[in-house]
């Protein structure tokens, strides 16, 4: 069973398109995160949620909007996609104390044409 | 903030050479320190970390790390490195209060069979 997933694996849109892409996690964990790896495989904190509840919200453009409906999930929207939100998206979950390791998803490999 | 710096950017060697990778952080308090191994086109694995006590700990798959405070270095080493060791390795760090993971920027290890 996979622990964290993430759909689609790989997304192609054009600019000025908004797309979401969507992370579950089976691992019973309470915290879910979102990072952005660039291409130069630097990792990003984006936002994170802890029961549901937002407690990261990096410098982050407000065209991109996480959701989470319940603490298995945690989605991304991205409105208005940028040549410059090409990149690596990451979801990760860990239990609740920030001591506890992070388990990460697959990647989404969102590419703006 | 913390902020996490890998000196080498890609390392390159052969099979059964010894391996050190370098991880320095910025913080004056106490930290969690990470290290996550990418494997090509796989998400991020964790292979160790550090919370308290002894501070040189084992990890997965032959890896150690030491945790020098006066140093604020916490660098991986593997004494005999195998052609599947080929992979991006982080180094992280947060505070124990802070869900926060500061990731430094990646160590590119490939190795020749």
């Amino acid at each position: 069973d996979t622990a964290v997933s993430q759909t689609p694996k790989y997304l192609v849109t054009q600019m000025g398109n908004d797309k979401s892409i969507k992370c579950e996690q089976n691992l019973g964990h309470d915290t879910m995160y979102w990072y952005k790896q660039d291409s130069k495989k630097f990792l990003k904190i984006m936002f994170s949620y802890n029961n549901k509840e937002l407690i990261i919200n990096e410098t982050v453009p407000n065209r991109f909007s996480p959701k989470s409906p319940d603490k298995a999930h945690l989605n991304l929207h991205i409105n208005s996609l940028e040549l410059g939100d090409s990149a690596v998206y990451f979801c990760a979950s860990s239990l609740g104390l920030p001591s506890y390791e992070q388990y990460f998803g697959p990647g989404t490999r969102l590419t703006v044409t | 903030a913390q902020s996490v710096s890998q000196h080498n950017h890609h390392v390159i060697l052969s099979e059964a050479a010894s391996l050190e990778l370098g991880c320095n952080y910025s913080y004056g308090g106490t930290v969690n320190l990470f290290w996550y191994v990418q494997y090509p086109g796989q998400h991020l694995q964790l292979l160790l970390k550090y919370f308290s006590g002894d501070p040189l700990v084992k990890g997965i798959k032959g890896f150690e790390a030491e945790f020098i405070k006066s140093k604020f270095s916490f660098n991986l080493r593997k004494p005999s490195v195998q052609w599947s060791d080929t992979a991006e390795y982080f180094c992280a760090v947060n505070a124990p209060d802070d869900y926060k993971l500061s990731f430094g920027a990646g160590t590119t290890v490939t190795v020749r069979a």
